[in-house]
């Protein structure tokens, strides 16, 4: 089984709202990502966790926050959002990281989020 | 460094017709190098993957790409294209030092299948 799963699949939110993003994964993979893809774009990298400990932040402002509770949960918390943040959320897992890992990134069906 | 040039943003196939898209990549080191497949609305479904095996890589839904290292190339082939094949595609680049299992993305073909 490759799936990872994402929810919600939509989400409408406000500039002054705190909402969640969630992303699990089954297959006792140890890397994390999280992805936002803007229209016609190709996926751009937020941020990665490997071994429940982030790796790598791209510089995302501070309004993203992620989160990693255990090695199958992933979320992304969202306040004060901007109508720009508006995207499709890619979350994904591979087996590990690490130096030279070249692994096959499996990815969910991503959330939708709309900012107003 | 590694990069990813999807050479055409754009393709338009007739359905039973072959499809090729184009795809060059630059990387500093031995690369892995994806293909995978965006449909509307939808997360990115992993098509196939060459790790420095066999440099024909046969993937799902009849799929197959060949590395060419003296080209710098990993083009993606289908003898016959389906009206289900039309997507977005994405060639990926990964692999290097400290990078993480970093993914460089192509910036994307869409595929058009006719009737």
């Amino acid at each position: 089984d490759t799936e990872v799963t994402q929810t919600p699949k939509h989400l409408v939110m406000g500039m002054t709202n705190k909402k969640s993003l969630k992303c699990e994964q089954h297959m006792g993979h140890r890397a994390m990502y999280w992805y936002k893809q803007k229209a016609k774009k190709p996926p751009e990298l937020m941020f990665v966790y490997s071994y429940e400990k982030l790796s790598i932040n791209e510089s995302v402002p501070s309004r993203f926050s992620p989160e990693c509770p255990n090695s199958s949960l992933l979320n992304l918390h969202l306040h004060a959002l901007q109508p720009e943040d508006s995207a499709l959320y890619l979350c994904a897992s591979s087996q590990g990281t690490g130096w030279e890992a070249r692994e096959t990134q499996y990815f969910g069906p991503g959330t939708r989020l709309l900012v107003l | 460094a590694q990069s990813v040039t999807q050479l055409d943003s754009h393709v338009s196939v007739s359905e039973g017709t072959p499809v090729l898209l184009r795809c060059n990549y630059s990387s500093s080191y031995s690369p892995s190098l994806f293909w995978y497949v965006q449909h509307p609305n939808k997360g990115l479904q992993l098509l196939l993957k060459y790790t420095s095996a066999a440099t024909l890589v046969k993937g799902i839904n009849g799929f197959e790409a060949e590395f060419k290292k003296s080209e710098t190339s990993f083009h993606l082939t289908k003898p016959s294209a389906h009206m289900s094949d039309a997507a977005e595609y994405f060639c990926v680049v990964s692999g290097g030092e400290y990078n993480f299992n970093k993914f460089y993305f192509g910036s994307g073909t869409k595929l058009n299948v006719k009737p």
